[in-house]
């Protein structure tokens, strides 16, 4: 069952553009939704991230939009660069205390071309 | 420099012989996982561990094992490798409270 659904699967942006990707959850007890960066031969490194008591958090050119109603979260990436080609993992969590266990989305391999 | 390091980066084994993938954390974290990492199904947790001795399944726990004897490690054990665990692991560890993750650099497993 998948309680993140992440689209698109692939994304192709030219320089400059909007980069969108879109996150769907399940779960109305998630309460963290961050996003992931990963590079080629790297680790998922942690983007930015949103409580659901907000409708968007931005920093530099990174930007969540959240729909708590509609149980919707997206990404954008304005004036998209080529340093921006990457995989990014949407998530979701739950903090019961002591921790947080995350679910990720599919993931979506952007390309930002020249 | 903070860091979660797993060993080997690649490695390539036969269908049944036992493996140990290593984790090791530097940050004194509490929590750590283990995530497989496959084509379109992102990233899914292995098992996890709360603190030394304190180890729970996650969503793929089947054909694995771990032990949280130290604090700082955390190895992934692999009794009997089957080809369907070939994937990319991940590490990765937290303070308990906190919900960001830091991730090891990935352990690309190819079982033949």
């Amino acid at each position: 069952q998948q309680q993140v659904k992440q689209s698109p699967q692939s994304l192709i942006v030219q320089k400059g553009g909007i980069s969108i990707i879109n996150c769907a959850y399940e779960n109305t007890a998630f309460d963290y939704f961050p996003w992931y960066q990963q590079f080629p031969g790297k680790g998922p490194a942690l983007l930015i991230a949103i409580r659901p008591d907000v409708s968007e958090k931005k920093e530099g050119r990174f930007t969540i939009s959240f729909n708590k109603s509609a149980k919707q979260f997206s990404l954008h990436i304005m004036d998209s660069q080529p340093g921006d080609s990457a995989t990014y993992f949407c998530a979701a969590s739950r903090f019961t205390g002591t921790a947080s266990k995350l679910t990720f989305g599919t993931g979506t391999r952007l390309q930002v071309t020249l | 420099e903070a860091q979660v390091t797993q060993n080997p980066r690649y490695l390539i084994t036969v269908t049944g012989k036992k493996l140990t993938v290593t984790c090791s954390q530097n940050m004194n974290h509490e929590y750590m996982s283990w995530y497989r990492q496959d084509p379109g199904l992102g990233l899914r947790q292995i098992y996890y561990s709360m603190n030394v001795e304190v180890t729970d399944k996650g969503d793929v726990p089947e054909g694995y094992k771990v032990s949280r004897k130290e604090k700082r490690n955390f190895p992934l054990i692999l009794e009997s490798p089957s080809p369907n665990q070939t994937s990319l692991y991940f590490c990765a560890s937290s303070r308990l409270g906190m919900n960001g993750y830091t991730f090891g650099s990935g352990t690309r497993l190819t079982v033949v």
